[in-house]
């Protein structure tokens, strides 16, 4: 069964340090990876995915993630954090044969401090 | 271009009750899909729409029911409501486009239900 850990249910960092956010995914089959950012009382923004297409996968907002598939990973980074990246980042896998069906990890909580 | 929306925003109901939640998908697109999100947890597939016929389905008992209109709109049913189906409900739509690549889900703001 495919399934998504992402290690830190909570993280901090100083404003203007790396971030860098921790995805590994459990899958039988070629995966999609995405990940998504939900502020407080939102929903879920996409901010990157990767479809077998090049490994760094660049996103929003400075994002970008690497997949790794000798390590099962799909770690997301960026370089100089801001208050504003503060938020709930979600992990997410899915597969050809799941149809678009999302496997979501636990959630990682990003506090900024400044 | 509107994305995707929700109604209500919130919701309270009481054990044992009905609910149902709605969602209009982003334009041009013709896949619904629903999540359950209980609080400090990330969202659970419950079941995903396509031409008006449910496609495939997490595990969630047969009280959450759905139901997709011809004009790609959606409706989430809850029957014989518990205290553990309070949960933010999340809408997302998306393109159905074969074996190929998935197509991106673009998520609504959710619909929070609190059951008393």
């Amino acid at each position: 069964a495919q399934s998504v850990t992402q290690l830190g249910s909570h993280v901090s960092v100083s404003e203007g340090a790396l971030v860098l956010l921790r995805c590994n995914y459990s899958s039988s089959v070629p995966p999609y990876l995405f990940w998504y950012v939900q502020y407080p009382n939102q929903g879920l923004q996409l901010l990157l995915k990767y479809t077998s297409a090049a490994t760094l996968v660049k996103g929003i907002n400075g994002f970008e993630a690497e997949f790794k598939k000798s390590e099962t990973s799909f770690h997301l980074t960026k370089p100089s954090a801001h208050m504003s990246d503060a938020a709930e980042y979600f992990c997410a896998v899915s597969w050809i044969q799941g149809a678009q069906k999302l496997v979501f990890g636990q959630g990682t909580r990003l506090t900024i401090n400044p | 271009d509107a994305g995707v929306t929700q109604s209500p925003t919130h919701l309270i109901k009481t054990r044992g009750q009905q609910v149902t939640l709605r969602c209009s998908p982003k334009s041009g697109h013709d896949t619904v899909s629903w999540y359950q999100q209980a609080l400090g947890q990330g969202p659970q597939f419950i079941f995903q729409y396509y031409e008006e016929e449910e496609r495939q389905r997490g595990n969630f008992p047969d009280r959450f029911s759905g139901h997709q209109f011809p004009n790609y709109s959606s409706e989430l049913n809850v029957n014989a409501l518990l205290l553990g189906d309070s949960a933010l409900y999340l809408c997302a739509s998306s393109l159905l486009i074969g074996q190929g690549s998935p197509d991106t889900q673009y998520f609504g703001p959710g619909t929070r239900l609190t059951v008393l």
